[in-house]
């Protein structure tokens, strides 16, 4: 059972918007910033939005982060076929003392 | 760019002790605005963080309570590299694991080591 809450699935069609939640607690979200990792089959995650809506250097702008309270969003715009992938929140737990993660979506392009 | 290589041994019998070690290039492991990261990945547990060691004037390590009587993570100035033991494993410890650098800077994360605990 992990700690932030994300829905196991999502999908979309090519060209589409996709929204992805995650959903924490006044411990962790609430508090701190979040991360969105992206990881492709076979390989390590990738950070893709950092500070709940910093992309790193290489990062498209078609992926975008927000974060509300306790919960935080990823956002792709225009959904390509080589989105398909799992993407997973992060963030600094301070009641645990430690990084706490959502259990992962699996993206779909139809 | 910050590039983290792992190496050790896929294969641990249970009872024994895992180890593992993270080179670092592109960064140091002293430095004042990283912190450096054990993390696990398995079907069963997910993404699950170990622990970490970090240089803010001296030395600080903070571990993850599910794993905290069984880790050591330790840093090596020497050799810019960090290292994970946990001892005591048990078929439970099956993972993927990751070393990771967070902070200012980036977050970067090794390949990934695949480590089976079996007899």
């Amino acid at each position: 059972q992990s700690v932030l809450t994300q829905p196991p699935s999502a999908s979309g069609t090519p060209g589409q918007r996709v929204t992805i939640s995650c959903s924490g607690s006044s411990s962790n979200i609430g508090r701190n910033t979040v991360n969105w990792y992206q990881q492709l089959p076979g390989t390590a995650p990738k950070v893709l939005i950092y500070s709940n809506n910093q992309r790193p250097s290489g990062v498209p702008d078609r992926f975008s982060g927000s974060k509300s309270g306790t919960s935080a969003s990823l956002a792709i715009s225009g959904l390509q076929s080589e989105d398909e992938a799992d993407y997973f929140c992060a963030a600094w737990d301070d009641s645990l003392k430690g990084w706490v993660f959502g259990g992962g979506t699996k993206l779909t392009a139809l | 760019q910050v590039q983290l290589q792992q190496s050790g041994p896929g294969l641990v019998k249970p009872s024994q002790t895992l180890s593992l070690t993270c080179a670092i290039s592109g960064d140091s492991v002293s430095s004042n605005s990283a912190a450096w990261n054990w993390i696990r990945q398995s079907p069963s547990r997910g993404l699950e963080w170990l622990g970490r060691t970090y240089y803010r004037s001296r030395w600080y390590n903070e571990y993850a309570v599910s794993v905290k009587s069984r880790i050591t993570i330790n840093p090596d100035t020497s050799k810019n590299r960090f290292s994970l033991q946990l001892n005591s494993v048990t078929p439970e410890d099956t993972a993927v694991y990751y070393c990771t650098r967070t902070g200012d800077g980036g977050d970067y994360w090794g390949q990934g080591t695949l480590v089976t605990v079996s007899s």
